[in-house]
């Protein structure tokens, strides 16, 4: 199994900074046929399910502000908020979908400073 | 609009079993597999398993084999997740989701239920 490793745990940053968070997959998630990373992000705010963010490692979903973005390819990826806002508050999680199963990182805490 | 509205609170014993259920609608039913995951109490994200809406086949967590069942009813877009045995660590909310992707399993999922909260308590 693939296993999925975030970090940091929490962050605090202050309004308008810039947040990253980084996740590392314990084999890659790179198919090699298609040049995809198998990997997408997700925010999670207290009492809501999880809301996609960013698949293919990089492709915002519709509806996203672009202040989130996605990068990083094979087995180390990155989630940067640009411009952290208050409603960015919450959880977010990346997950791997090469692999059977999907796996989960350990989630990263985002709070205000 | 996309939505998978998922069935109420529930609360049972240890050893009982729970069935789930999550009735889609605004889409094609059967384009899109189902994946279920859970979430216990202040903890993260654990996928459980997949099912194609279609033929009813089913990938499941080795974790969960052989206390899992998902099926599929087309005529009610409605699929549904029951888990046996069940244990206090069997406490969390269940969520079904729809893979991103048409008529593949490896994706990413983006729309989610409201979620279950299952409660396994003597």
């Amino acid at each position: 199994d693939i296993v999925m490793t975030q970090s940091p745990d929490s962050l605090a940053v202050s309004l308008g900074e810039r947040a990253t968070i980084n996740c590392k997959s314990s084999q890659t998630v790179l198919y090699s046929s298609n040049y995809k990373n198998y990997l997408a992000w997700y925010q999670q705010k207290p009492g809501q399910p999880p809301k996609l963010l960013i698949y293919w490692a990089s492709t915002r979903e519709s509806g996203v502000p672009d202040r989130f973005s996605g990068s990083g390819s094979g087995t180390d990826f990155t989630l940067t908020i640009s411009s952290l806002q208050a409603e960015d508050v919450a959880v977010y999680y990346c997950q791997q979908y090469y692999g059977s199963p999907p796996s989960f990182g350990g989630g990263t805490k985002v709070e205000i400073k | 609009q996309v939505q998978l509205v998922q069935s109420g609170a529930e609360v049972k014993k240890p050893g009982a079993s729970v069935k789930v259920s999550c009735k889609a609608s605004g889409y094609p039913f059967t384009s899109y597999y189902i994946h279920w995951v859970r979430q216990a109490p202040g903890q993260g994200l654990e996928w459980m398993g997949i099912i194609n809406p279609t033929r009813g086949s089913t990938t499941y967590a080795q974790k969960f084999q052989g206390r899992v069942t998902m099926t599929t009813d087309t005529s009610t877009s409605t699929v549904y997740m029951e888990l046996s045995s069940l244990r206090s660590e069997g406490t969390a909310i269940y969520y079904c989701a729809r893979n991103q992707q048409p008529g593949i399993a490896s994706a990413g999922a983006d729309y989610w239920g409201q979620g279950t909260l299952v409660t396994v308590s003597s």
